[in-house]
């Protein structure tokens, strides 16, 4: 059974950094891509990024390039989203996701989210 | 990028009631187009790839159809489970939602 358990939720200051993980079972890990979805308070779905942990490729969209970081642990079959100075703008539930196609797609895989809240 | 645009944003059924959602798109995408459901407090599940292929587990009350620039999410009976935010996402080179259409009643 393909499960994605993401971390539990964090409050943080601004300027703060911060890292949260989707630890991945019941496939090959290598193998699919996982992406990050934001779901800011009261709002819609925003594509994040995606990343192919066999080779570590790692697509962004325009609005997060820069913003955050992915990345992937084989060695743990953990994806991560990264920030490295928080805003209280980055306020929101994130979702990790898998992928069944190549490349960029649809999600079929999601974890249960993980809310990040950045207030001083 | 690609935009999506959904309409209704909100959209007030009956159980029973026959249920169109349309998503179109800035530019063409094919049928590069998924449909989920979200759930308050769930996260999405997926309903719809490539525009018209029904999820395996998904009701056969929901179907999609489209290619190009616009897409419809149907569904035929609403059910009291269907009461939820639906969201299109493109994934035509890089991948955009649209904004959500809430069905409530």
């Amino acid at each position: 059974e393909v499960q994605l358990v993401q971390s539990g939720a964090e409050v943080k200051k601004p300027g703060e950094s911060l890292k949260i993980s989707c630890k991945a079972s019941g496939y090959s890990f290598t193998n699919y891509w996982i992406g990050w979805v934001r779901q800011m308070p009261g709002k819609g779905l925003e594509w994040m990024g995606i990343i192919y942990p066999g080779d570590f490729d790692t697509r962004y969209s325009p609005s997060f390039q820069g913003q955050v970081t992915i990345s992937a642990d084989r060695s743990t079959t953990t994806a991560y989203l990264q920030w490295s100075s928080l805003k209280a703008s980055d306020t929101a539930m994130y979702y990790c996701a898998r992928q069944t196609a190549r490349g960029v797609s649809y999600f079929e895989y999601w974890g249960q989210g993980t809310l990040v809240t950045v207030s001083s | 990028d690609i935009q999506m645009t959904q309409s209704p944003s909100t959209l007030s059924a009956s159980v029973g009631d026959r249920v169109t959602i349309t998503c179109r798109a800035s530019q063409s995408i094919s049928s590069w187009l998924a449909w989920y459901q979200q759930r308050p407090g769930k996260a999405p599940t997926l309903l719809i790839y490539k525009a018209s292929t029904l999820q395996s587990g998904v009701p056969s009350r929901f179907s999609g159809s489209g290619s190009g620039t616009e897409f419809t999410l149907t569904i035929s009976s609403l059910q009291p489970d269907d009461f939820a935010t639906y969201y299109c996402q493109q994934f035509s080179g890089l991948s955009t939602f649209g904004q959500g259409t809430k069905v409530q009643i």
